[in-house]
């Protein structure tokens, strides 16, 4: 079983490029979400889905946007990456009740 | 605003001793509690978690107390063992009005280290 699978799981971008962070999942689940998680804090919630075709803010969304197209694939799109945008990025699905299964995590640097 | 507060950055523990992680909420809509454990270099992996019609929960070596009227919930792991070294989020949930999807808030988690 793959779980959650996130790509690239390292990358540093310059100042104003852009990227796609990538999010599979073959549980079958339609909840999914973005987190990150920035040094000493816990994990903030960027966007989340409940389902194929519908998706919605989270906490911190401000430079960040996502689609979800199919059940499987969450991806999180940055357009114009800023230093603010260092971190780790923590994708995980779910279906009820509650527990999350989490990806192993893309750590971002932005210079 | 921080919902879920874990005011103690790190932990340190005898192998064999009982390990007590503290968790503090602030929104009374919050009706289930979870713990993740999380390595370095990994993703948080679920431990347990507790609802709010409960008082106690426990799985193995792992039990999670909550008390409502104070707001707060904890964690205790007895007896430790030096595998238990990780980072360790409360994490708290309240129902969302669209889709009724609930969504987790996490505190910043505690640093537990088991000395053997």
């Amino acid at each position: 079983n793959a779980g959650v699978t996130q790509t690239p799981k390292f990358r540093i971008l310059k100042i104003g490029q852009s990227m796609t962070l990538q999010c599979t999942q073959d549980m079958n689940h339609n909840y999914m979400y973005w987190y990150r998680q920035d040094p000493g804090m816990g994990l903030k919630l960027i966007y989340y889905s409940v389902g194929a075709g519908i998706t919605d803010k989270g906490e911190v969304p401000n430079g960040y946007n996502v689609s979800r197209s199919t059940t499987e694939d969450f991806p999180l799109r940055l357009e114009l990456a800023a230093p603010s945008q260092t971190s780790v990025y923590f994708c995980a699905s779910t279906t009820e009740p509650y527990g999350y299964t989490f990806g192993s995590g893309t750590r971002l640097t932005v210079v | 605003d921080q919902q879920v507060k874990q005011n103690s950055p790190s932990l340190s523990v005898q192998e064999g001793r009982i390990s007590i992680l503290n968790c503090d909420y602030t929104n009374s809509m919050f009706d289930y509690f979870l713990w993740y454990k999380k390595y370095p270099a990994e993703g948080p992996t679920f431990l347990i978690s507790i609802s709010s019609i409960k008082d106690k929960n426990e799985d193995g070596r792992f039990t999670v107390f909550l008390n409502k009227s104070a707001k707060h919930l904890s964690l205790h792991i007895v007896p430790s063992q030096p595998g238990d070294s990780a980072v360790y989020f409360c994490a708290a949930s309240a129902i969302l009005t669209r889709g009724g999807s609930e969504k987790l808030v996490f505190g910043k988690g505690t640093k537990l280290t088991v000395n053997p």
